[in-house]
């Protein structure tokens, strides 16, 4: 079975610092897809970042990267310069047999001012 | 492009009352999913829909929950004579084919007491 694992329940950060989040997970197929999603405190579900598992070079979305290890089957979120409206729940997922998303249990980021 | 819509946002009901659930997908998104989330965790997968037709309905419970995406109007998801433990945030999601990214709903909130 497909799983995801966020190791860090919560995290807090000065506003203007880098912060990396960590996910690992386990599947078996050889072609899959990686999301980070950000849920702040209105809990609607926005898209951060994704990752093809066939491309080898990182996913980068303005201040939002990834370090995808696909052979260590890890998949983290760094976060520069971060900003106030970071704060949120992130959520690393992993697209299940083309059709549904396995989540992790969420990391609480709080950026401090 | 309006995003994908929810209604309601909040619902309240008693136990053994029926609860509906309406999700409006992204314009050109044929496919549509549906996610619990329990107070502080992950997004779980339920189901998953195109139009007539659940094309995965594993992660739903077998007894009083049901799906369905009709040709014309919403994805509905239903749960019959509700009980305490179905209190949580159910999440729509669509897109507009199995590999892409899946975009979220704002989310209904469903309150049994």
């Amino acid at each position: 079975a497909q799983t995801v694992t966020q190791s860090q329940p919560e995290m807090s950060v000065q506003e203007a610092e880098t912060v990396t989040l960590s996910c690992t997970y386990d599947t078996s197929e050889s072609n899959y897809y990686l999301f980070w999603y950000k849920q702040p405190p209105s809990r609607q579900m926005i898209l951060v970042i994704r990752q093809e598992a066939y491309k080898q070079q990182n996913a980068t979305e303005n201040r939002f990267s990834v370090n995808f290890q696909k052979a260590a089957k890890s998949f983290s979120l760094k976060i520069s310069d971060s900003q106030l409206g970071d704060t949120a729940m992130y959520f690393c997922a992993l697209l299940q047999g083309a059709q549904k998303l396995v989540f992790g249990q969420g990391t609480r980021l709080t950026i401090n001012p | 492009n309006a995003g994908v819509m929810q209604n309601p946002r909040h619902l309240v009901r008693r136990r053994g009352q029926e609860a509906r659930l309406r999700c409006s997908p992204m314009k050109g998104h044929s496919h549509v999913y549906w996610y619990r989330q329990l107070p502080e965790e992950g997004l779980k997968f339920m189901v998953y829909l195109q139009k007539e037709n659940i094309i995965d309905e594993s992660g739903m419970p077998k007894e009083r929950f049901s799906a369905e995406f009709p040709k014309e109007g919403p994805s509905i998801l239903r749960i019959q004579q509700v009980v305490r433990g179905d209190s949580a945030a159910y999440f729509c999601a669509s897109s507009p084919d199995t590999s892409d990214t899946q975009y979220f709903g704002p989310g209904t909130r469903l309150t049994v007491l």
